[in-house]
């Protein structure tokens, strides 16, 4: 066990729709990650919150947006969902700025119907 | 940007050793991760490498050489609960909280 928590660990969705992904990162832990992976597309890194402000950005679409609020849990907002949003959803926190120390919840798996 | 390299699949037997190897051309370099991920679960960190050398952990070792942008996994002694997918990732040098991931080696252990 990570420490870091996700959810829910599975969403099934219609295309069009928004859904919310939660995020509570490792006691302790001011930096939180978003990553994606799909079949086709490996890993990929979508944005970093430290400390409730926006810290790195990656590959993330306009139809996405996070945040990170006071109690340092963070959430993903994914709206006007295509069948090409299906993939499993990592966040990650780690104490510092630095990912060197970041470790990853379980994800939630998302199923865009 | 960064573009990353590692062989697709990889098959070994178990108690052998295998070396998974990753190449990469950046406009950036601060630093290389290793994850191991089993399938359908979360990445968990195996090592970093920010200078050029060996580090060993235990069974795993991992090289970096930052003037020819190789690395390499070194994993001895293999075993079945090894079988899981090997993901090299750069660190971008601007920002310490971003890292592009190589697409995964699938590393099979054969009895």
């Amino acid at each position: 066990d990570s420490g870091v928590t996700q959810t829910p660990k599975h969403l099934i969705t219609a295309t069009g729709q928004r859904v919310t992904l939660r995020c509570s990162p490792r006691s302790g832990d001011l930096s939180v990650y978003w990553y994606q992976q799909s079949l086709d597309q490996g890993l990929q890194f979508l944005i970093q919150y430290y400390n409730g402000e926006e810290r790195a950005k990656g590959n993330i679409l306009e139809r996405f947006s996070a945040q990170q609020f006071p109690d340092l849990h963070s959430e993903l907002n994914l709206s006007s969902l295509e069948l090409g949003d299906s993939a499993l959803y990592f966040c990650a926190s780690s104490p510092r700025r630095s990912n060197t120390e970041a470790f990853f919840g379980q994800g939630t798996r998302l199923t865009v119907v | 940007g960064q573009n990353i390299d590692q062989p697709t699949e990889m098959t070994a037997t178990e108690g052998a050793i295998v070396q998974i190897n990753c190449t990469y051309q950046t406009s950036g370099f601060n630093g290389l991760f290793w994850y191991q991920q089993h399938a359908g679960e979360a990445p968990t960190f195996l090592s970093y490498n920010v200078l050029d050398g060996l580090e060993e952990k235990g069974r795993f070792s991992s090289f970096l050489s930052r003037s020819k942008g190789y690395s390499y996994l070194l994993l001895k002694e293999l075993q079945m609960k090894d079988s899981a997918s090997y993901l090299c990732a750069v660190r971008d040098e601007g920002n310490a909280g971003k890292s592009t991931f190589g697409d995964g080696t699938t590393l099979t252990v054969k009895p």
